[in-house]
């Protein structure tokens, strides 16, 4: 079992809509970072958590620290939107990185 | 200002070649992370280096990959014997130090190993 698992690993809806990804991770953690990868581009950071909500324009982070959870929302979503939501956790016990698979967005128009 | 850039974007080279990838980080950025990228997944950590030296190589898969950082800022990742299966997308990133800070990507550099 992946220690960073993600929900859906795939998603498609309409320019708008309200989307939610889920991240749930099996460690202990010290951060969890959103990432951002669109095709043949580079990953940009969007969040660093490490408890509450954070929000950025059209995004919002949440982590809940005890359910070992964080969801990504996106609130009226555009085609520019659609990339690879990859959720990557900071263990406490070695320090590294653990990345998810990621989520692929696509918004239609 | 200038991110982190990595060159070359592609390569391409024949199974039994040697490569090497460059990484240049954000000035100023102390922490330098090499990640690997299989298609369909997310990024692997490769090694980790604070300063010039590596704090961490436990994710380079066996002794035909090591990395440098010979004066703290531009990094290259060395593959040696190159094979099929070590054809991924190499990400970069950096920090302005370790742990507790974002790490900024570059863009990449797409191995294909023939």
């Amino acid at each position: 079992k992946n220690e960073v698992e993600q929900s859906p690993q795939n998603l498609t809806a309409q320019e708008g809509e309200f989307i939610t990804i889920n991240c749930s991770y099996s460690v202990g953690i010290s951060a969890l970072h959103w990432l951002q990868q669109h095709p043949g581009g580079g990953i940009v950071s969007l969040f660093m958590l490490s408890s509450g909500k954070k929000k950025h324009g059209r995004l919002i982070a949440t982590i809940n620290i005890q359910e070992k959870h964080s969801s990504l929302h996106i609130t009226a979503s555009h085609p520019r939107d659609s990339a690879v939501y990859i959720c990557a956790v900071r263990s406490t016990g070695d320090d590294k990185i653990i990345f998810g698979k990621g989520t692929r967005l696509h918004i239609l128009p | 200002g200038a991110g982190v850039s990595q060159t070359p974007s592609n390569k391409v080279t024949e199974k039994g070649k040697y490569v090497e990838l460059r990484c240049d980080p954000i000035s100023g950025h102390t922490a330098l992370y090499w990640y690997r990228q299989s298609l369909g997944q997310g990024p692997e950590f490769l090694i980790y280096f604070q300063g010039t030296g590596a704090a961490d190589d436990s994710g380079l898969p066996n002794d035909r990959f090591f990395a440098v950082r010979p004066e703290g800022s531009v990094s290259t990742l060395k593959i040696q014997r190159t094979e099929r299966g070590d054809s991924a997308v190499y990400l970069c990133a950096s920090s302005l130090s370790g742990s507790g800070n974002t790490q900024y990507f570059g863009p990449g550099t797409r191995l294909t190993v023939l």
